[in-house]
């Protein structure tokens, strides 16, 4: 499949708390981003982090990635009523025509209750 | 600056039309995507234009096209619309390079009847 897969597909925590998905994929990569959508409304992108790095923070935002795992992860910290929304994973790749294509997980849906 | 966007917001239409939306990406992004995003098989990409060449398809059936303007606007068109092409259909706008966020409209909702 070259579409990542998120874990898990839903979750629910209480303000404050931390809310930590993951996801994984079996392809090289160029690299991974994670997107937020708001009830069926546009994505925002929230993070790139390239093959090459291992680690990157926004914000609140820890995202880690292992390739060797073929594995990423993303950290919200102090979640906030606002943070409530599917998080999606994107595998951006870039082929041997210099076509580059980014393919999207099926997502994790977070609620955080107040 | 502006964002990515997509016109119309809705659009109701019945089976066997043609519909075509529209995406006028951020100024100086080349590169606009269409994505369609439905509740059974989540977002799927549809294709990327660059500077008016069609880079990249996806697995869609011939119905779907597209094409990409001079001044990068881009048109997606659905021929002989069937009710499973009902979904938010999504356009995103980056720069050229690889390692760059895309930047996502709001998307057309398509209610195929």
């Amino acid at each position: 499949s070259q579409q990542g897969e998120e874990d898990p597909q839903a979750l629910s925590i209480q303000e404050g708390e931390n809310a930590t998905m993951n996801c994984s994929y079996k392809t090289s990569i160029n690299n991974l981003q994670w997107y937020r959508q708001n009830s069926g409304r546009g994505l925002v992108h929230l993070i790139l982090i390239r093959s090459n790095e291992r680690e990157k923070h926004s914000g609140r935002l820890r995202v880690t990635l292992d390739t060797s795992k073929k594995s990423s992860s993303l950290l919200i910290t102090a979640s906030r009523a606002a943070d409530t929304a599917s998080y999606f994973c994107a595998l951006g790749r870039q082929g041997r025509k210099n076509d580059y294509k980014l393919s999207f997980g099926a997502g994790t849906t977070v609620t955080v209750r107040a | 600056k502006a964002g990515v966007t997509q016109t119309p917001r809705y659009l109701i239409k019945t089976r066997g039309q043609q519909v075509t939306l529209s995406c006028s990406p951020i100024s100086g992004h080349r590169s606009v995507s269409w994505y369609q995003q439905t509740p059974g098989q989540g977002l799927q990409f549809l294709f990327e234009y660059f500077s008016e060449t069609q880079r990249n398809k996806g697995n869609f059936p011939g119905r779907f096209s597209g094409r990409q303007f001079s001044n990068s606007r881009s048109e997606m068109n659905v021929s002989t619309l069937e009710l499973g092409d009902s979904a938010l259909y999504l356009c995103a706008s980056r720069l050229s390079t690889v390692n760059y966020g895309y930047t996502f409209g709001s998307g057309t909702r398509l209610t195929v009847v």
